[in-house]
């Protein structure tokens, strides 16, 4: 199956701080989706991106759809504890198709 | 956003015994469901895919015979672990994949804690 290479695996930072984190490819896709998940619980999603350029935001969090369609990013503005969890990109080959998942990053916000 | 449930949340089984879980699509009509399993610390692993009034699909190195999968209706998806062994423990979660004006995306239910002694 198709691999998505998500980045940083892990983050330790300051609340207050912003976060960036990417979803890299070697396929071209035509959905990202973005999800957080917390212990024991469903990923629950942030944001959709449907078209290659696509910059949006949900609160705090903003993503994009990479220009090449084989990258997605998404940031967090001022970061605050309950932001603690782990990020999941999903991406979609083509429409109708399974959605593949990245690997994750894990995200700790110290108070 | 579209909401899905899962039930149960927790399980604890012997081992041989046979578990059911169900996956419901809850304000909307899900003509695909994903299930998928999740180890500690790990990313999602595709199980199967689940299509209303068909046979499902299942990935690679998923037995079939063992882990059965039914969609019944555009609502509701079940799996069935058959002959549960501990190595079967795991946390399962199951999807919606909803479909609106050519987008597509998936919504995630809450997962279930399968343990099996």
């Amino acid at each position: 199956g198709q691999q998505l290479n998500q980045s940083p695996q892990s983050m330790f930072i300051q609340e207050g701080e912003d976060v960036s984190m990417n979803c890299t490819s070697s396929s071209i896709f035509n959905t990202w989706l973005w999800y957080k998940q917390e212990p024991g619980e469903g990923p629950v999603l942030l944001i959709a991106l449907y078209k290659a350029g696509e910059l949006t935001s949900n609160g705090r969090l903003t993503a994009q759809f990479g220009i090449t369609r084989k990258d997605s990013f998404l940031n967090i503005s001022a970061s605050i504890p309950s932001d603690v969890g782990i990020y999941f990109c999903a991406g979609q080959l083509t429409y109708g198709n399974q959605f593949y998942f990245g690997t994750g990053t894990s995200l700790t916000v110290i108070p | 956003g579209a909401v899905v449930s899962q039930h149960p949340s927790r399980v604890i089984c012997k081992s041989g015994t046979s578990v059911k879980i169900e996956c419901r699509s809850l304000d909307f009509q899900a003509t695909t469901m994903f299930w998928y399993r999740q180890f500690p610390k790990q990313s999602l692993m595709l199980m199967a895919t689940s299509n209303e009034g068909s046979k499902a699909t299942y990935e690679q190195g998923v037995e079939k015979d063992k882990f059965l999968i039914n969609h019944a209706s555009l609502t509701l998806s079940t799996l069935t672990v058959t002959s549960a062994h501990p190595e079967d423990s795991s946390f399962y979660i199951c999807s919606g994949g909803h479909e609106a004006g050519g987008t597509d995306t998936q919504y995630f239910g809450p997962g279930t804690r399968l343990t099996v002694l």
